[in-house]
C-alpha cells in the first residue's frame, strides 16, 4: 500500500529555535497534504491543507507565520515551527491524499521544546 | 455541539466480543473516514466511505447519508484491536471526532 514517511519522529529543541518536519509520499503523487496537531489524549486537529505549488490554507486560529508550510513537490511537504516555545510541544502528523481521496498518514513527529 | 460526535468515548471488551463504534456528524460531507491510532501514535486509515457499507476482514463500516451517521463494527475482537478509533469527515476541510479508546482484554 501507499506509504507516507514523516521525519524526524522525535525532536527536542531549545526555546527560540526553529524545527522543520518533512512529510514524503513514497510511492504516489499527493495532490494534497494535510498537517495535524494532537495534544495528549485528544483527537487530531487539522492545522492546514497544502496543495503542491500553492500557498497552504490554514485553519482558524493557526498562525501561518508560526507554522510555515511548504509543498514544493507532489511528494514532499514540510512544516517549520518557527521560534518554537514550550507550548508548541506536541505530536505533529501529516497525511497525504490521493486523487481518489484516500488518506495515508505519516508516523508522526513528537516535538519537545525545552 | 461538535460537528463530529463519536460514542462511546471509552470501550472495554472481552476478546471475541462484537464491537460497535458510532459516529454522527452535522455537516455535509463527501466522504467519511475511519482511522485507527495505536499507542505509538501511528495512524492507519481503515475505511473511506461515501455510501453504503464496506468490509475488510473483521472490520465493517456503514454509513447512512440521510441520517448523517456511520458505524464501525469489529467482529470477533482481539487484543490487537486495542487502539483509538477516530471518525473523520470531509476532504480538504476535515473534521475529527474525539476518538473512541477501545481496550480488548484477553
Amino acid at each position: 500500500g501507499a506509504v507516507v514517511s514523516q521525519h524526524p519522529s522525535r525532536v527536542i529543541c531549545k526555546s527560540g529555535t526553529s524545527v522543520k518536519i518533512e512529510c514524503r509520499s513514497l510511492d504516489f503523487q499527493a495532490t494534497t497534504m494535510f498537517w495535524y496537531r494532537q495534544f495528549p489524549k485528544q483527537s487530531l486537529m487539522l492545522m492546514a491543507t497544502s496543495n503542491e505549488g500553492s500557498k497552504a490554507t490554514y485553519e482558524q486560529g493557526v498562525e501561518k507565520d508560526k507554522f510555515l508550510i511548504n509543498h514544493a513537490s507532489l511528494t514532499l511537504s514540510t512544516l517549520t515551527v518557527t521560534s518554537a516555545h514550550p507550548e508548541d510541544s506536541s505530536f505533529y502528523i501529516c497525511s497525504a491524499s490521493t486523487e481518489g481521496g484516500e488518506l495515508f498518514f505519516g508516523e508522526g513527529s513528537r516535538l519537545t521544546v525545552l | 455541539k461538535n460537528e463530529v460526535e463519536q460514542s462511546p468515548q471509552n470501550l472495554t471488551a472481552q476478546e471475541g466480543e462484537f464491537i460497535t463504534i458510532n459516529c454522527s456528524y452535522s455537516v455535509g460531507i463527501s466522504a467519511l473516514h475511519w482511522l485507527q491510532q495505536h499507542p505509538g501514535g501511528g495512524i492507519v486509515s481503515l475505511f473511506m466511505l461515501s455510501s453504503g457499507k464496506k468490509k475488510h476482514g473483521r472490520l465493517i463500516a456503514t454509513i447512512n447519508i440521510q441520517e448523517k451517521h456511520s458505524s464501525l463494527h469489529i467482529t470477533a475482537s482481539h487484543p490487537r484491536d486495542s487502539a483509538v478509533y477516530i471518525c473523520a469527515v470531509g476532504n480538504n476541510d476535515m473534521r475529527f471526532g474525539a476518538g473512541t479508546r477501545l481496550t480488548v482484554k484477553p
